[in-house]
């Protein structure tokens, strides 16, 4: 089993929908989740970070945590064109020191179409 | 804002040359890494360096070695690069206290 999975996809949403990304990883212990979008060609770009349980938001992008099912996940909202990436979800495996190194998904890309 | 700085965004070397691929964070970050991402493999760390001449190898070390000698630059070395090296590498840095990674723009690297 791979330590963070994510449905490779690709996704597609049209435009205005409501794009649903979601990350399960194997950690129980994991601490700190991140979700970067990586457009092609570029390196990634952090865009959200959760620590607890429950929803963060930040504009069109929500971050959803439940620690007992193990799973992440990341809502964008009306969706646009300049949404369509590779979405990578990150994890700070358990017992990581302040050092500690990440563990990435493979990614799901995601198209708007208009 | 972070601004993390890759020195070459595009290289091509020959192999069995020496490669140098710089990287400088300005947000004083202890923390420090090489990946390198490939297509259908996703981001694979190399090193990564919790302090000034601390190192620690990753998930694929072999072929690789770094360099810390300031806070702010951590410098990945291919000692004899060969073709399975091309890669695009990332560098990043992170904060101790929330963890956020921040990467730099990425040097794309050809061996031929």
């Amino acid at each position: 089993q791979k330590e963070v999975e994510q449905n490779s996809g690709p996704l597609s949403v049209p435009e205005g929908a409501i794009a649903s990304l979601n990350c399960t990883y194997s950690d129980r212990g994991s601490q700190s989740f991140f979700w970067y979008r990586q457009y092609s060609g570029k390196s990634p770009e952090l865009i959200m970070s959760i620590y607890s349980n429950g929803d963060k938001e930040d504009g069109r992008f929500t971050a959803q945590l439940n620690k007992a099912s193990q799973y992440v996940s990341l809502l964008i909202r009306d969706s646009q064109p300049s949404d369509s990436a590779t979405y990578l979800c990150a994890v700070t495996p358990a017992g990581g020191t302040s050092y500690g190194k990440l563990t990435f998904g493979q990614g799901t890309i995601l198209t708007v179409h208009p | 804002d972070v601004k993390v700085t890759q020195s070459s965004r595009y290289l091509v070397k020959r192999t069995g040359e020496k490669v140098f691929l710089e990287c400088v964070q300005d947000m004083d970050h202890e923390n420090m890494f090489w990946y390198r991402q490939d297509p259908g493999l996703g981001l694979r760390l190399i090193y990564f360096s919790y302090d000034v001449k601390m190192k620690e190898k990753g998930d694929i070390p072999e072929g690789y070695s770094v360099s810390r000698e300031k806070k702010e630059r951590f410098s990945l070395i291919l000692e004899s690069a060969s073709t399975n090296q091309t890669s695009m590498y990332l560098c990043a840095s992170r904060t101790t206290n929330t963890g956020e990674l921040f990467f730099g723009e990425g040097s794309r690297l050809t061996v031929l």
